[in-house]
């Protein structure tokens, strides 16, 4: 079994300043990772995903997440929001070799302040 | 706009209803998801078909049922309705067999009053 713990329900940062939303994992197999976000009223988009390779991953939108396998974490990163940044961002993970289904985190409500 | 079309968008029933939401996947994936959301259990797995076979299934009451048409579009069957059904429900569709890229549909709130 897996499951997503997201440190931060919310975080509250200023347009232009970096922000940091943090994710830790735990699992008995081998899994992929990802980030979604969902902006109000829509559905959830793919920020980003790990599957294999390097641990430095970038996304759209110049978000960029680190996988650390040591620490079973997956943090989520960007050096500079901006309002439109404000939404709901979930960490997800999938056992490797499964159909797909997603475990997702309880989310973090980013609000991006002027 | 992610391709994957779901109606209706709200849907109002009252307790001990049967409703039916609909998804119609991207064109060309053959793996649709359902998920529920809501403010007490987060985002859930219900359950999964491929090419109109169930293939995953998560936390789905046995009130709910889910099934795939040889279109590929899938519905999602709610019967028995209680008040903590209320909640966004959201299809996903993938190309294959999925390594956990999907893309989501806007959804169908659902109220249960």
């Amino acid at each position: 079994a897996q499951s997503v713990t997201q440190l931060d329900s919310q975080v509250p940062v200023f347009e232009e300043a970096p922000v940091e939303l943090r994710c830790n994992y735990s699992s008995s197999v081998s899994v992929y990772l990802f980030w979604y976000v969902q902006y109000p009223n829509q559905g959830l988009q793919l920020l980003l995903k790990y599957l294999s390779g390097s641990t430095l991953v970038k996304g759209i939108n110049g978000f960029e997440a680190e996988f650390n396998k040591s620490q079973t974490s997956f943090h989520l990163r960007k050096p500079s929001v901006h309002i439109s940044d404000t939404a709901e961002y979930f960490c997800a993970v999938t056992p490797k070799g499964s159909w797909g289904k997603l475990q997702f985190g309880a989310g973090t409500q980013v609000v991006v302040t002027p | 706009d992610s391709g994957v079309t779901q109606t209706p968008k709200h849907l109002i029933t009252a307790t001990g209803q049967r409703v039916t939401l609909r998804c119609s996947p991207r064109s060309g994936d053959l793996s649709v998801y359902w998920y529920q959301q809501s403010l007490d259990q987060g985002l859930q797995f219900l359950i999964q078909y491929y090419n109109g076979e169930e293939r995953a299934k998560g936390n789905i009451l046995e009130r709910f049922s889910a099934q795939q048409f040889p279109d590929l579009h899938s519905e999602l069957n709610l019967s028995s309705l209680e008040l903590g059904d209320s909640a966004l429900y959201f299809c996903a569709s993938s190309v294959a067999r999925g390594d956990g890229e999907a893309f989501f549909g806007q959804g169908t709130r659902l109220t249960v009053v």
